[in-house]
């Protein structure tokens, strides 16, 4: 089985401020991880998602995540915040292969406010 | 090309009462799913199809009923609605289930008295 722990249900930030919402996974088989973002009363976007490719992920809208394996760690990163980045975050695992098809599993999600 | 549709956007329910959420996609995806957002937990997976016909229980499937008729409609049974089932509901939809995004649907937020 595998689970996700997002650190922080709630993060704020200045604009212009580094954004980093952390993620750690369990997974005893080799996982698919990936964020998501849902603004206000809408369903959710995928922002990137790692498939076993390159460890250093880029995703939409200057975001990006790193996958740490040693750490079992998946956090995300944007060099300076944006007031449009505001919303509710998730990361969310699923098992590389076998017949897990799409079964994700979700963080408890955190949500990033934005100061001016 | 819509996407993701769900229908109703909002629903009230008396306890004891039956409804169907509606799901439906245009985008020939394989793979449907239900979830429910609650407060602080995120999304657990309901019930999911691999293709029409073919139908499986995921984390939080009591209470719930599916089935897949077609490849773009995927309705969700609420058999007998009790307030735990108060919640946001959403559909997703992937090409493969596998590595595939999934796409979500707007959600319906149902509220049972």
């Amino acid at each position: 089985a595998q689970s996700v722990t997002q650190l922080g249900s709630h993060v704020s930030v200045s604009e212009g401020a580094l954004v980093l919402l952390r993620c750690n996974y369990s997974s005893s088989v080799p996982p698919y991880l990936f964020w998501y973002v849902q603004y206000p009363n809408q369903g959710l976007q995928l922002l990137l998602k790692y498939t076993s490719a390159a460890t250093l992920v880029k995703g939409i809208n200057g975001f990006e995540a790193e996958f740490k394996k040693s750490e079992t760690s998946f956090h995300l990163t944007k060099p300076s915040a944006h007031m449009s980045d505001a919303a509710e975050y998730f990361c969310a695992v699923k098992r590389a292969g076998g017949t897990s098809y799409g079964k994700l599993t979700f963080g408890q999600g955190t949500i990033l406010t934005v100061h001016p | 090309n819509a996407g993701v549709t769900q229908t109703p956007k909002f629903q009230v329910l008396k306890t004891g009462q039956s409804m169907t959420l509606q799901c439906a996609q245009d985008m020939n995806h394989e793979y449907m799913s239900w979830y429910r957002q609650d407060p602080g937990m995120g999304l657990r997976l309901i019930h999911y199809s691999v293709g029409a016909g073919i139908t499986d229980q995921g984390e939080v499937p009591n209470g719930y009923n599916v089935s897949r008729s077609t490849t773009e409609d995927f309705p969700l049974r609420l058999l007998s609605a009790a307030p735990s089932q108060t919640s946001v509901y959403f559909c997703a939809s992937s090409e493969s289930g596998n590595t595939d995004t999934q796409y979500f649907g707007p959600g319906t937020r149902l509220t049972v008295l």
